[in-house]
This record gives structure tokens, sequence and C-alpha cells, in this order.
């Protein structure tokens, strides 16, 4: 079946630093590839997608691309902010898929 | 706009209790969806309408009842809870549904739930 697997947490950096969450996915046939972001006391707010290989998702200065070869889509960031602090969610979701697979989730503090 | 709306944002109960969530979109959305999030946890789906119809049901125990009055409401009925029912309950909907194509799922910001 299909699933996600993210790099265990916590991540801790300082501000300004780079970051890299390595996301590695299991998947039937094309699926579209997400990154989720869920700050304290709060849902999930859609940062990135990807839904083809080779496809780039950015926003807000967050990076990922779909790498079909490599079955991965890790989110990078070239200079973290304190604000940046939440936790990260890898997802997936296919054609025929019922539902939405998440990763385990990476909490992210960075430091002033 | 990808709003999607929860409320109430927190709510304590007791296990004899009826009480009921409530989650709204104007997106035009056709399928919604009910997860339920433990601390420290992704979140677990729970159930899923697809216009307007219950299509997925994670056996989810009958404590929890989900409704959906219209297109734009899904409602969640919680009678006779248990303390381990505590959780963040999130909400969110797609534009197609399940097994139709690849959507997005946007979500609301959650009703935080303690069953004392």
């Amino acid at each position: 079946g299909n699933s996600v697997t993210q790099m265990e947490g916590p991540v801790t950096l300082s501000e300004e630093a780079f970051l890299t969450i390595n996301c590695t996915y299991t998947a039937t046939g094309y699926p579209s590839l997400f990154w989720y972001v869920q700050y304290p006391g709060e849902g999930l707010q859609l940062l990135l997608k990807a839904t083809k290989a080779d496809d780039k998702g950015s926003n807000k200065g967050f990076e990922a691309t779909y790498r079909k070869e490599t079955t991965s889509f890790h989110l990078e960031k070239g200079s973290v902010q304190v604000s940046d602090s939440a936790v990260y969610f890898c997802a997936l979701s296919s054609y025929n898929n019922n539902d939405m697979r998440f990763g385990a989730g990476t909490r992210l503090t960075v430091k002033p | 706009d990808t709003e999607v709306t929860q409320t109430p944002k927190h709510l304590v109960m007791g296990m004899t209790n009826k009480k009921s969530l409530k989650c709204e979109q104007h997106m035009g959305h056709r399928a919604m969806y009910w997860y339920k999030q433990k601390a420290k946890k992704p979140p677990e789906l729970m159930f899923v309408y697809s216009y307007e119809k219950l299509s997925i049901n994670e056996s989810v125990p009958s404590r929890f009842s989900p409704e959906c009055p219209n297109s734009s409401l899904l409602n969640l009925h919680l009678h006779a809870l248990q303390p381990e029912d505590s959780a963040l309950y999130l909400c969110a909907s797609s534009r197609g549904v399940p097994g139709e194509g690849l959507e997005t799922q946007y979500f609301g910001p959650g009703t935080r739930l303690l069953v004392l």
C-alpha cells in the first residue's frame, strides 16, 4: 500500500540556517505529493505540492522537488526564521486512494 | 479563498454528554473529511463524504456520528465518549472526491476536544 516515511525529529536550528527535512514515499501509480505545516495549536496548512515527476513546489521560501527515481520529496529552505517553528508533514494522495497518507511529522524549532 | 471553518475551537465534555462539532466550507468542494489527531501524531482519517454521501468510514466507533446536511456543512455528533477520545478533530475538504483524481485537501483549524 501507499506510505510516507519522514525523517525523525525534532530538528533544532539557529535562525538563518539551512533546512532539509527528508521524505520518501511508496506508492503505486503516480501520486501527488504535499507538504503541510502545523503551527502550535492550529490545523494543517498546505505549504506546497507537486503533482508529477520533476515538478518543484515552492512557497514562502520553502521548496521540494518530486523525484520519481528516488521516490523522494525533500523539503528545503535556505534560511529559516523563528516563525518557521512548527511541525511539518509530508503526505501523498494517489488517483485511486481513498485518503491522504501522512508521514509521522517532523517538529522544527528555530532559535534566535 | 481556501478557508474551512470549524466550531467550536475548544470543547470540554463529560462522558455522558452529547455534543456536536461543526465544519463549513464555501468553496464548492465536493468531498469533506473528518480526521482525528492525537498529540505528536499525524491526522488519522475517520470519515469521508463525497457528494454529501458517506463514502468512507474507517471503522470508527458508533459514538461518533457524522452528518452532512448540505454540500457546505459537515457535522460530527458525539455521544458517550471516552477520555481516550480527547484529541484535535480536523475537518478538511477537497474539490474532487477520492477515486476521481488527485486533489488537494484543505484543512480547518480544528476543534480541541477534552473528554472528562
